[in-house]
C-alpha cells in the first residue's frame, strides 16, 4: 500500500526548535516530490514547500523562506519540515503530501503542532 | 503568490448540482493544466478528486467533474448526496511552485 507517515502531535514552547517527519512506502521515494502545507486553526491550506528527495532540490512558498528548512533523507525514505526558533503562530496541522506532474495523490495523516507562548 | 479565488460556501439539495469556481490569473490557472482539486472533510486529511483540470483517479465518483476557461477552473459535482458535504480547494502550479484556493464550504441541505 502506498503511504505517508507523519510523526505524532507535538507540544512546543516558543522558541524550541522542532523537527517533523514524513516516511514514505510502498513506492519509490525518490521519484516523486514531497509537499507540506500547513493549515492553520479553522482556515484554509497553504504550501510551505516542495522538495525532490531524488536531487534535493527544493523550492518555498516565499511567505516562508528564511521560517522553515525542509529537507529529506533518501536512504530511510523519509523527509522533514524544521523550525529552529517556534512561534505561537506556527501552531497549526502540517501536512505532507507525494506529488508527480502537478498533482498531490497521496498525503499523510498530518501532525499537529501546538506552541505555547 | 496569491491564493486563488473560490466562494466561501455554496450549497444544494440531495440530487442538484453544485458549482464552485476557482480563479486564479495568466501565471497560475491560465498558464498550466495543472489544476487539481480537493475534499477535506471536518479532521481529516485532503484527499484528490481532480487533477490535470478534468481527470478523477481511480476510486472517485464520476458525479465530480472539472473544468477550465482562462483564468477560471470550476469543479461541479452533480447528484449531490449527503457525504459531499465538505471543504473544497483548488491547487495550481505556477510555473515552480504551487497555490491553494481559499476553500470552498459545500453544504448538502
Amino acid at each position: 500500500e502506498v503511504q505517508l507517515v507523519q510523526s505524532g502531535a507535538e507540544v512546543k514552547k516558543s522558541g524550541e526548535s522542532l523537527k517533523i517527519s514524513c516516511q514514505g512506502s510502498g513506492y519509490t521515494f525518490t521519484t516523486y516530490w514531497i509537499g507540506w502545507v500547513r493549515q492553520m486553526p479553522g482556515r484554509g491550506l497553504e504550501w510551505m514547500g516542495i522538495i525532490s528527495p531524488g536531487d534535493s532540490d527544493t523550492r518555498y512558498n516565499p511567505s516562508f523562506q528564511g521560517q522553515v528548512t525542509i529537507s529529506a533523507d533518501k536512504s530511510i525514505s523519509t523527509a522533514y519540515l524544521q523550525w529552529s526558533s517556534l512561534k505561537a503562530s506556527d501552531t497549526a496541522m502540517y501536512y505532507c503530501s507525494r506529488g508527480y506532474v502537478g498533482t498531490w495523490d497521496i498525503w499523510g495523516q498530518g501532525t499537529v503542532v501546538t506552541v505555547s507562548s | 503568490q496569491s491564493a486563488l479565488t473560490q466562494p466561501p460556501s455554496a450549497s444544494g439539495s440531495p440530487g442538484q448540482s453544485v458549482t464552485i469556481s476557482c480563479t486564479g490569473t495568466s501565471s497560475d490557472v491560465g498558464g498550466y493544466n495543472y489544476v487539481s482539486w480537493y475534499q477535506q472533510h471536518p479532521g481529516k486529511a485532503p484527499k484528490l478528486i481532480i487533477y490535470e483540470v478534468t481527470k478523477r483517479p481511480s476510486g472517485v465518483p464520476d458525479r465530480f467533474s472539472g473544468s477550465k476557461s482562462g483564468n477560471t477552473a470550476s469543479l461541479t459535482v452533480s447528484g449531490l448526496q449527503a457525504e459531499d458535504e465538505s471543504d473544497y480547494y483548488c491547487s495550481s502550479y505556477t510555473g515552480r511552485l504551487f497555490v491553494f484556493g481559499t476553500g470552498t464550504k459545500v453544504t448538502v441541505l
